[in-house]
């Protein structure tokens, strides 16, 4: 069990489009999610925590309107990249915590391959 | 801020060598430490957590806060042990991970 996916797996878009990430706990009901970026070659970046029902949390230098963040139910969470541009081209990565209960452990989706042309 | 460093990018063995991958941590507190493992075209996942103190596929990892490290280790490194490791650190609460630059390790035949 604790299966993460995400969708979709790769997306390439026109620069000034906006651009929306999906990640859903697949079996079981996720009370945080979090949301990470990779660079090629490089550690995996936090750039916000996300609980049911409340606002993210959003790392220093992360734009939150550049981020929008929708964790609207138990088993979904949403990214959406508003006016992509080429820099924000990136490997998107998801997890998912079933809290304390689970121990605190994260399980990750597959990632999102985000290019801007 | 808490701060995890792996020194190795990329770690080359032989198979049936001993392996260390090494991680050092900065945090004030106490902290919990993981190990991360990505397999080649999977996603991510964990391999083990300080707290748990297990073996698994032959791994182990102390927690030694007086060095600040939390090294893994195997002592015979097997040819599916080949992939990128990710040491990473969790502190204070809401479970964020602070993850290491990973390192690769290939196990040559």
């Amino acid at each position: 069990g604790a299966v993460v996916s995400q969708h979709p797996s790769r997306v390439i878009c026109k620069s000034g489009t906006s651009v929306k990430i999906e990640c859903r706990s697949l079996d079981f009901q996720a009370t945080t999610m979090f949301w990470y970026r990779q660079f090629p070659k490089q550690s995996l970046m936090l750039m916000a925590t996300s609980n049911e029902g409340s606002k993210a949390t959003y790392e220093q230098g992360v734009e939150k309107d550049k981020f929008l963040i929708n964790h609207a139910s138990l088993t979904l969470s949403t990214l959406t990249v508003t006016s992509a541009h080429p820099e924000d081209s990136s490997f998107y990565i998801c997890s998912a915590s079933k809290g304390l209960a689970g121990g605190g452990e994260q399980f990750f989706g597959p990632g999102t391959r985000l290019t801007v042309l | 801020a808490q701060r995890v460093t792996q020194p190795e990018k990329l770690l080359s063995v032989f198979k049936g060598a001993p392996v260390e991958l090494k991680c050092n941590y900065s945090y004030s507190g106490s902290p919990e430490l993981f190990w991360y493992v990505q397999y080649s075209r999977q996603r991510l996942q964990l391999l083990l957590r300080h707290i748990s103190r297990e073996s698994i596929k032959g791994f182990t990892a102390d927690l030694n806060k007086g060095e600040t490290s939390f090294h893994l280790k195997k002592p015979f490194a097997q040819e599916e042990d080949s992939a990128m490791y990710y040491c990473a650190l969790s502190a204070g609460g809401g479970n964020k991970l602070t993850f290491g630059t990973g390192t690769q390790l290939k196990v040559e035949l």
